[in-house]
């Protein structure tokens, strides 16, 4: 079965630029997160999706930061424009969303985005 | 602000050594708490979900204890090897909440 997959693994821009990432979850999985891991701290979730449904964006900064996920399966996170401290580990994880808190999350390798 | 703190923040110890490490959480309106293992340039893996108090899970060399009513959790490696290098990371999720709350994490780095 294949993993989360994430593309770029590693993207490097100037400030101001705008930048995407791509998800593709495990195929069935409902449930969809994107986590941000700055160095030395754990990740911290931006956004869950159920579905194509955004369910939870409390964490998402809305003035640079934007999610879409089209028919419910792959995801884009965009940041327009990058500011230096966006310079993170952008991380993007699956689950079925039907195990209640045994729900496992599935990650992927995540984006390793440096603004310089 | 929920706050899960993992202990130590780095480890260092010889191949054939054994080990273990701390992930503390609030201790009320506990939901589960999961471990991750994260190797350098890898995917986060799942290791364990515990749910119960004096819940063990054991996963080869790796086993994981539960204590809700005071809030942690250990995680403990019998004979490490250098392939147990990564980081390890524990993450609470509260009841009623639907959110992982992750720690900072525990980097091992097993010397051979």
């Amino acid at each position: 079965e294949a993993g989360v997959v994430q593309s770029p693994r590693y993207k490097i821009i100037e400030k101001k630029q705008p930048v995407a990432f791509w998800c593709n979850p495990i195929s069935g999985h409902n449930t969809l997160y994107w986590y941000l891991q700055n160095l030395g701290q754990g990740p911290e979730l931006l956004i869950r999706y159920e579905n194509e449904e955004a369910v939870d964006d409390s964490q998402l900064p809305k003035d640079r930061f934007s999610a879409e996920r089209l028919k419910g399966v792959d995801s884009t996170l965009k940041i327009q424009p990058a500011e230096l401290g966006d310079s993170a580990v952008y991380l993007c994880a699956s689950s079925t969303g039907t195990s209640g808190r045994t729900d496992t999350q599935y990650f992927g390798p995540g984006t390793r985005l440096t603004v310089l | 602000i929920l706050n899960v703190e993992q202990s130590p923040q780095s480890l260092h110890v010889q191949e054939g050594d054994s080990t273990n490490f701390t992930c503390s959480f609030p201790s009320s309106n506990f939901y589960a708490l999961h471990w991750y293992r994260w190797e350098t340039a890898k995917s986060p893996e799942a290791l364990f979900v515990m749910t119960l108090n004096g819940d063990e899970k054991k996963k080869g060399r790796i086993s994981a204890t539960l204590n809700t009513k005071e809030g942690y959790s250990y995680l403990y490696i019998k004979g490490s090897q250098p392939e147990d290098s990564a980081t390890y990371l524990c993450a609470f999720l509260q009841g009623g909440s639907e959110k992982l709350v992750f720690g900072k994490g525990t980097k091992l780095t097993v010397n051979p």
